[in-house]
């Protein structure tokens, strides 16, 4: 997927423990989002950045924070995860159309 | 929060023509309508955007009404490597790119 890069690609958390799934751009797009998919599922807005320095929540953001330090990169932090937030992330960002990545594994036991 | 509706699910057969129709009763004046593809384990991928009228690429045509209140995605001609899950959206104006849960399209041979 051209330009938006996400890390890590997998991972495995315990109860309680916290993470940041980093993602960044180069395609200098002031919009960037973090998703959620699970199984079988459609995908579900956590949050969202319309430029640098400003954030808002979509549709699932409980649980969830994001930081937006600078136009390229948009982070997704988990403070204490939990099994139910066991899903694939992916982030993206838009410009005349949206541009996806690859998408993190996130499994919490 | 801007939705759409789609059907859950079609099947169809290699060669045939599919049309999925989904309809956005809210679309706000500055919207683009957005088809994206999603195979298994990836991340969805751009097919097709308009913003009313007629648009055609390689790959598919879209159909959006007067009224802009639903579109069409065409696809002439599927075959096995079209099964995949479709999903319309807004994109570009002031609403989040919120996705449905999309239409699981099932090609047989």
């Amino acid at each position: 997927n051209a330009g938006v890069t996400q890390t890590p690609k997998f991972q495995v958390l315990k109860t309680g423990q916290s993470m940041t799934l980093q993602c960044a751009q180069d395609m200098n797009h002031n919009s960037m989002y973090w998703y959620r998919q699970d199984p079988g599922m459609g995908l579900r807005l956590i949050y969202y950045s319309a430029s640098e320095g400003t954030t808002d929540k979509g549709e699932v953001p409980n649980g969830y924070n994001v930081s937006r330090l600078n136009k390229r990169e948009f982070s997704l932090r988990l403070e204490s995860a939990a099994p139910s937030q066991t899903s694939v992330y992916f982030c993206a960002s838009e410009g005349n159309t949206i541009y996806f990545g690859e998408g993190s594994w996130l499994t919490v036991v | 929060l801007a939705k759409t509706t789609q059907p859950i699910s079609m099947d169809s057969y290699e060669g045939q023509e599919v049309n999925i129709t989904c309809s956005h009763n809210n679309i706000a004046t500055n919207d683009y309508i957005t088809w994206y593809q999603q195979f298994p384990s990836q991340g969805p991928r751009f097919i097709i955007q308009g913003y009313k009228t007629k648009v055609t690429n390689e790959v598919a045509s879209l159909f959006i009404p007067a009224d802009r209140k639903s579109s069409t995605l065409s696809l002439p001609r599927v075959s096995l490597s079209d099964t995949a899950v479709y999903y319309c959206l807004f994109s570009g104006g002031y609403n989040k790119l919120i996705f449905g849960a999309g239409t699981r399209l099932a090609v047989h041979p």
